[in-house]
C-alpha cells in the first residue's frame, strides 16, 4: 500500500521530442506528489509537485497530469532538450502538520539524443 | 541561500567497521530527513526529525543506525557495524516546515557514497 510504482526504468527521446514518465499509487490517503530531477553525482531536486484537487499542472516545458480515480500521475517534458538528461523519481506523500516523508519511485534514466 | 552540506563527500570501510555522516540543514529549517539511496532505486525514508526531536523512524535498522540531531540543527547518521549491503548513498534534506502539512519542499544535499567491501 505504501508503494509507488514508476515506468519506464529508462527512456530514449530524441531532442525536440515529448518524454514521458508514469507512476501509480495504491494508498489514497497520499495527498501530495512531487518530481524529483537527479543528476549524477547529485542529490535530488524538487522538478514539479501536484495536489489531488487538480488534474493538471504546468511549468514551462514540464507538466504533471494527474487521474485520482486511476491513482496515476504521469511528467511530461515537452520539447526534450540533452540537458534534461537526467534520472526522475516520482513521490508521494501524505498527512498533516510535519509529517513531509516522501516514498519515492525507483526513478527513470532519461537520455534525450541530440 | 547556502545549500544543504554533508560530508564526507565518498568513505570506504570494511564490512564491521563504523562510519559516520555529518548534515547541516539549511539555516531555519526545522525538518531534516535522512535517506539512503541503493544504486538503481529512489531514495527510501530512514529517519526524519522536526526541530531536535524524532518524528519518524520507522525504517531505520535500529540495531546498526543512530542518529542525533541535538540542537536542532546540524546532524549525524551513525552506522555500527556496517554492513556489506549498507553500500548506498545516504542523503540528508531538509525542509522549512511551516506546519501546513505535506507539500513544503524538501532540499537534499549532494550526499555521501558509502561503499562497505
Amino acid at each position: 500500500q505504501q508503494q509507488v510504482k514508476q515506468s519506464p526504468q529508462s527512456l530514449i527521446v530524441q531532442k525536440g521530442g515529448i518524454s514521458i514518465i508514469n507512476c501509480a499509487y495504491e494508498n489514497t490517503a497520499f495527498d501530495y506528489f512531487p518530481w524529483y530531477q537527479q543528476f549524477p553525482g547529485k542529490g535530488p531536486a524538487l522538478l514539479i509537485a501536484i495536489r489531488p484537487d487538480v488534474s493538471e499542472k504546468k511549468e514551462g516545458r514540464f507538466t504533471i497530469s494527474f487521474n485520482k480515480s486511476a491513482k496515476q500521475f504521469s511528467l511530461h517534458i515537452m520539447d526534450s532538450q540533452p540537458g534534461d538528461s537526467a534520472t526522475y523519481f516520482c513521490a508521494a506523500g501524505k498527512g498533516g502538520g510535519s509529517q513531509g516523508n516522501l516514498i519515492f519511485g525507483k526513478g527513470t534514466k532519461l537520455s534525450v539524443k541530440p | 541561500e547556502a545549500g544543504v552540506a554533508q560530508s564526507p563527500r565518498y568513505k570506504i570501510i570494511e564490512k564491521r567497521q563504523s562510519v559516520a555522516f555529518w548534515c547541516n540543514p539549511i539555516s531555519g529549517h526545522a525538518t531534516l530527513y535522512w535517506y539512503q539511496q541503493i544504486l538503481g532505486q529512489g531514495p527510501k525514508l530512514l529517519i526524519q526529525f522536526q526541530n531536535n526531536g524524532v518524528v519518524d523512524d520507522s525504517q531505520l535498522p535500529k540495531d546498526r543506525f543512530s542518529a542525533e540531531r541535538l540542537k536542532g540543527v546540524d546532524s549525524t547518521l551513525k552506522i555500527q557495524p556496517a554492513k556489506l549491503e549498507d553500500s548506498a548513498v545516504y542523503l540528508c534534506a531538509s525542509s522549512l516546515d511551516l506546519g501546513s502539512g505535506t507539500g513544503e519542499t524538501q532540499y537534499f544535499g549532494p550526499g555521501t557514497r558509502l561503499l562497505v567491501l
